[in-house]
């Protein structure tokens, strides 16, 4: 089974701190994604990883971004963090191969005070 | 811009019942259609997929219908028991270009009564 593990499942900061939210996935998965939950909003694509090293802008990547040094591990950075950056992050890994699943994590719900 | 819009935002069935959740889509370019599904406190988990070619897909008590020239499918859920209570996502993707995440839908809230 494939596990995405994500560091925190709730985290608290404050305004102006650079935050990293880290995730694992267990399987060799070359693609790995972060997105941001918010309800009637679904799920917005902020960055993805097709590799490591590479990576490519989401819908929403303004005020994020990413670091992939490891295949296994894909992290996201607020660079100085803001109140309208509280939400559930969710990370995501997939394989190389069409139209296979995205698994993801449990989440990350993240307050900025 | 939404390029994938999900009804209703929140829907109430009793047990048994039929539970039907809508999507539409803009981008003929799609070629792919996932549905996930996601329990409180847990990260969306795939429910069932489909492509464009076929108009109906079936898995248990679970039913994709897709009508391709209204750009519309949907997630049927016959015989709906309370553990289906769950929030529901439609998605899409294109699978000719380097993109490979998904668009999302804004979710279904979904609660089974006993």
């Amino acid at each position: 089974d494939v596990k995405v593990t994500q560091s925190s499942r709730y985290l608290v900061k404050r305004t102006g701190e650079k935050v990293f939210l880290e995730c694992v996935q267990d399987m060799d998965h070359e693609n790995m994604f972060w997105y941001r939950q918010d309800p009637g909003l679904g799920l917005r694509l902020i960055y993805f990883s097709y590799d490591v090293k590479m990576k490519e802008k989401g819908d929403i990547p303004e005020g994020y971004s990413v670091s992939r040094e490891k295949k296994e591990r894909f992290s996201l950075i607020l660079e100085s963090a803001s109140t309208n950056q509280t939400s559930m992050y969710l990370c995501a890994s997939m394989e190389r191969r069409r139209n296979q699943p995205q698994h993801f994590g449990d989440g990350t719900r993240l307050s900025i005070l | 811009q939404q390029q994938v819009k999900q009804s209703p935002q929140s829907l109430i069935v009793q047990k048994g019942g039929i539970s039907i959740i809508n999507c539409a889509y803009e981008n003929t370019a799609f070629d792919y259609f996932p549905w996930y599904q996601q329990f409180p406190g847990k990260g969306p988990a795939l429910l069932i997929a489909i492509r464009p070619d076929v108009s109906e897909k079936k898995e248990g008590r679970f039913t994709i219908s897709f009508n391709k020239s209204a750009k519309q499918f949907s997630l049927h859920i016959m015989d709906s028991q309370p553990g289906d209570s769950a929030t529901y996502f439609c998605a899409a993707k294109r699978t000719d270009t380097g993109r490979r995440a998904l668009t999302f839908g804004s979710g279904t809230r979904l609660q089974v009564q006993p």
